[in-house]
């Protein structure tokens, strides 16, 4: 069975600085990878998705991430925090690659990443 | 732009209500699936529809059902709502494929059962 591990259940940078949120998975195929936002009251937003292309990859508002086969990991960073960035973060993991899928998708625990002046 | 909708923000239940959630998306997904979120514990896989008619316990299933009429519909249905079951419940739906499609959710709904 797939899973996902959020390292840190809250991060907190200043204004400008690198932001880096952690997600490591497990996973007994190839797995494809995501990373939503959520601002408050309000419901998950896609940032971006490894889908088995580049391991690099870009998503909306200056995020991206790198997936490390090595590593199991899809850390997802940003080079300079803004305060807008302030929400709670979700990596996830698909139920199959490749084959039929129904779709589900494993969540980690979030992420709140705070930002300050 | 996919939209999906939830049909309340916000509701208030007493105990031993029958509650419906009703939630609808516009962009013919095959897929739709119930989430509860709760501080602490990420979201938690309710049930899941992956045709109409067609549905599939997830990881926490007590106490709820659901119904999936049309394509474009999708229930939840606490049969008699306790306490416990207070929390933001996240509807979303996304395309049959591989694996490699996203969901996409609702603004959620955040249920009270006094």
């Amino acid at each position: 069975a797939q899973s996902v591990t959020q390292l840190g259940s809250h991060v907190s940078v200043s204004e400008g600085a690198l932001v880096l949120l952690r997600c490591n998975y497990s996973s007994s195929v190839p797995p494809y990878l995501f990373w939503y936002v959520q601002y408050p009251n309000q419901g998950l937003q896609l940032l971006l998705k490894y889908t088995s292309a580049a391991t690099l990859v870009k998503g909306i508002n200056g995020f991206e991430a790198e997936f490390k086969k090595s590593e199991t990991s899809f850390h997802l960073t940003k080079p300079s925090a803004h305060m807008s960035d302030a929400a709670e973060y979700f990596c996830a993991v698909s139920d199959s690659a490749g084959g039929t899928s129904y779709g589900k998708l494993t969540f980690g625990q979030g992420t709140i990443l705070t930002v300050h002046p | 732009d996919v939209k999906v909708t939830q049909s309340s923000r916000y509701l208030v239940k007493r105990t031993g209500e029958k509650v419906f959630l009703e939630c609808v998306q516009d962009m013919d997904h095959e897929n739709m699936f119930w989430y509860r979120q709760d501080p602490g514990l990420g979201l938690r896989l309710i049930y899941f529809s992956y045709d109409v008619k067609m549905k599939e316990k997830g990881d926490i299933p007590e106490g709820y059902s659901v119904s999936r009429e049309k394509k474009e519909r999708f229930s939840l249905i606490l049969e008699s709502a306790s306490t416990n079951q207070t929390s933001m419940y996240l509807c979303a739906s996304s395309f049959r494929g591989v694996g490699n499609q996203p969901q996409h959710f609702g603004d959620g709904t955040r249920l009270s059962i006094l």
